[in-house]
């Protein structure tokens, strides 16, 4: 049961440019909502976070999106950075529980 | 900066053996995780853990697992009779428990490997 999705498992972007990735889930309790990134061999670093509250949620380069009527958020890097290549997860809980469901996970490269 | 530390990295283990993992998490937070991530897979949440027991444990948690902080600092997960299956990396989580709670931070992980 995939309560959290990550639809493309990778996607290349140039230097510069704006990455989004998108993540969807389908448990309506959820109602917060973070961002991991991932380098190989070590533990997921947290980016950015949206309670259900809000829509948009920006620090720095990093914008979340989050549409609950369609049950999908998306971060948005801008300017993507060959630094930012990694696996992005998204992950979900609800308030009042310890539970996170994390997605599959996009690998970014970000091309210089 | 404070960080999660967690050992050993690498532990290698024979099945039907016990193992223990072990993490530190950071010093004033609240609430505590153990997540795995099998080779290429997602990163799957096991249990948490705040005041002295388990909030809230996945159906991969079953009774061949426990978790336990023994002192202050540590934070265990242990494995009584591992199988093939087990191998993973296991990463160990810990958050405030105020304000940003729900931020969670991670350790470096420890990879098992049950031969």
């Amino acid at each position: 049961d995939q309560q959290v999705k990550q639809n493309s498992p990778s996607l290349s972007v140039q230097e510069g440019r704006i990455s989004i990735l998108n993540c969807d889930y389908t448990n309506s309790m959820f109602d917060y909502f973070l961002w991991y990134k991932k380098y190989p061999a070590e533990g997921p670093t947290f980016l950015i976070s949206i309670s259900s509250i809000k829509d948009k949620n920006e620090d720095g380069r990093f914008t979340v999106f989050l549409n609950k009527s369609a049950k999908h958020l998306s971060l948005h890097i801008v300017p993507s950075q060959p630094g930012d290549s990694a696996v992005y997860f998204c992950a979900a809980t609800s308030s009042g529980t310890y539970k996170y469901i994390f997605g599959t996970g996009t690998r970014l490269k970000v091309l210089a | 900066e404070p960080e999660v530390t967690q050992t050993p990295s690498h532990q290698v283990t024979q099945m039907g053996q016990e193992v223990i993992l072990r993490c530190v998490p950071i010093s004033n937070h609240l609430y505590f995780y153990w997540y795995r991530q099998i080779l290429g897979q997602k990163v799957e949440f096991l249990v948490s853990f705040y005041n002295n027991e388990i909030s809230e444990k996945s159906e991969i948690f079953d009774d061949q697992f426990s978790v336990e902080r023994p002192d202050g600092s540590n934070f265990t997960l242990k494995i009584r009779s591992t199988k093939l299956e087990d191998s993973a990396m296991y990463f160990c989580a810990s958050s405030p428990g105020t304000g940003g709670w729900y931020e969670q931070y991670f350790g470096p992980g420890t990879r098992l490997t049950v031969t």
